[in-house]
């Protein structure tokens, strides 16, 4: 049973580009939501996805952004890159009937780095 | 402003020590505090969790202790392993939200 998957695993970008990141939950997910690990630092919240639609989100610009499609997988787009968007951006999956336990699975990561 | 508070920020044990990470919260939507360890280049992996009715929850090495009326929990890990060595999150999911925040993080390294 493959776990979260993310693609790329790394890549570097200009500041003023435009990136997008990928991810495949979990087998049985249906929910994913996105995470910002800066260096040294716990994740933070971006967004949650579920149904294709945006549920929850967290303090980010509108420069976030992303989309889930009717297989559940998910992208998370960023434009306008700045210098600290350089981060480690995780992807986890649950499942919403499971209801609150808050239970997350997470991919590896995508690291960006953003010169 | 930071919802959750972990300490130490970093910790040395000795193999077969005790390791103790404490985290304190505020708010009261909070509803389940989970514990993560993250390797490096790892995403974080779930490693215990507990529900605030819960006062402490063992499973094997690890053990939560959960102070409702004080707000704090802590993650403690007997016969620490250099295996261990990792990065340990605290977290809290939010009842409101569905939604997790983390600690800053505690940087342990148990040596042999």
């Amino acid at each position: 049973d493959a776990g979260v998957t993310q693609s790329p695993t790394h890549l570097i970008k200009t500041r003023g580009q435009q990136v997008t990141l990928r991810c495949s939950p979990k087998s049985g997910h249906d929910t994913v939501s996105w995470y910002q690990q800066a260096l040294g630092q716990g994740p933070q919240f971006i967004f949650q996805y579920y149904e294709e639609e945006e549920r929850q989100r967290g303090n980010f610009p509108d420069r976030f952004s992303g989309h889930q499609f009717p297989n559940y997988s998910s992208e998370l787009n960023v434009n306008a890159l700045l210098l600290g968007d350089s981060a480690l951006y995780l992807c986890a999956s649950s499942n919403r009937d499971r209801g609150l336990s808050g239970e997350l699975f997470f991919g590896e990561g995508s690291r960006l780095t953003v010169l | 402003q930071q919802q959750v508070k972990q300490s130490p920020q970093s910790l040395i044990v000795q193999k077969g020590g005790i390791s103790i990470i404490n985290c304190a919260y505020e708010n009261t939507a909070f509803d389940y505090f989970p514990w993560y360890q993250q390797f490096p280049g790892k995403g974080p992996a779930l490693l215990i969790a507990i529900r605030p009715d819960v006062s402490e929850k063992k499973e094997g090495r690890f053990t939560i202790s959960f102070n409702k009326s004080a707000k704090q929990f802590s993650l403690h890990i007997m016969d620490s392993q250099p295996g261990d060595s990792a990065t340990y999150f605290c977290a809290a999911h939010d009842s409101g939200y569905s939604t997790l925040t983390f600690g800053k993080g505690t940087m342990l390294l148990v040596s042999p």
